[in-house]
């Protein structure tokens, strides 16, 4: 079964709008990570975001913020005030278990393509 | 700049052929992952090293191999090369303690012909 889950293979959103990009997952542990990532067509990975599990408030970085909903073991991005430079592949990705060190599990990705 | 170095950038070399991947992870971080990104298996954590010792394996196959050595650079050897192999091969570091992100190289790209 498929630990990480982006359904959207692609989204496009105009400059200057809000867009969201989904991303479930599946684990049994009571301590895990969750991330995102933005691969440019450069190809190296960026670091967009953090939530922990027992994090209770939803976190943000900037233009980005990370709607978390844990019952539903769900943990969307939202990108506010879309930029040119957003078009890119996303991914979300989990780390499982108490450690900080464990590895990563990623999502297919989605293509965002920011349109003028 | 994350501070992982990766070396070499791009590789182009011939089926059946060995090549070495080189990591240099952040100052301090003790811990090194190896990811393989190709267009089919998406990205695939390969193998996880911390402060010279095997941690955890992934779907890495037996022509893959890896080494973290004293000063804590990587390798990921890569022998008997097929077309199939072609793939962005990452290296990522992360710190010991704290749920932090783990900090990605620039990636070497492999092309096997």
């Amino acid at each position: 079964a498929q630990k990480i889950t982006q359904t959207q293979p692609g989204m496009f959103v105009q400059e200057k709008e809000a867009v969201t990009l989904d991303c479930t997952y599946d684990t049994s542990d009571q301590s895990y990570g969750l991330f995102w990532y933005k691969q440019p067509s450069s190809g190296e990975m960026i670091f967009l975001i953090y939530q922990g599990s027992y994090d209770e408030q939803n976190a943000t970085e900037g233009r980005y913020s990370l709607n978390f909903q844990k019952a539903r073991k769900s943990a969307n991005l939202v990108i506010s005030a879309s930029q040119l430079g957003d078009s890119a592949m996303y991914f979300c990705a989990m780390r499982e278990g108490g450690t900080s060190y464990g590895k990563l599990t990623f999502g297919q990705g989605t293509i965002l393509t920011v349109h003028p | 700049d994350s501070g992982v170095t990766q070396t070499p950038k791009h590789l182009i070399t011939a089926t059946g052929q060995r090549v070495t991947l080189r990591c240099s992870p952040r100052s301090g971080d003790l811990s090194v992952y190896w990811y393989q990104q190709s267009l089919d298996q998406g990205l695939q954590f390969l193998i996880q090293y911390y402060n010279g010792e095997e941690r955890a394996k992934g779907n890495i196959l037996e022509r893959f191999s890896a080494q973290q050595f004293p000063d804590l650079h990587s390798e990921l050897n890569l022998s008997s090369l097929e077309l199939g192999d072609s793939a962005l091969y990452f290296c990522a570091s992360s710190v010991l303690r704290g749920n932090t992100e783990a900090f990605f190289g620039q990636g070497t790209r492999l092309t096997v012909v």
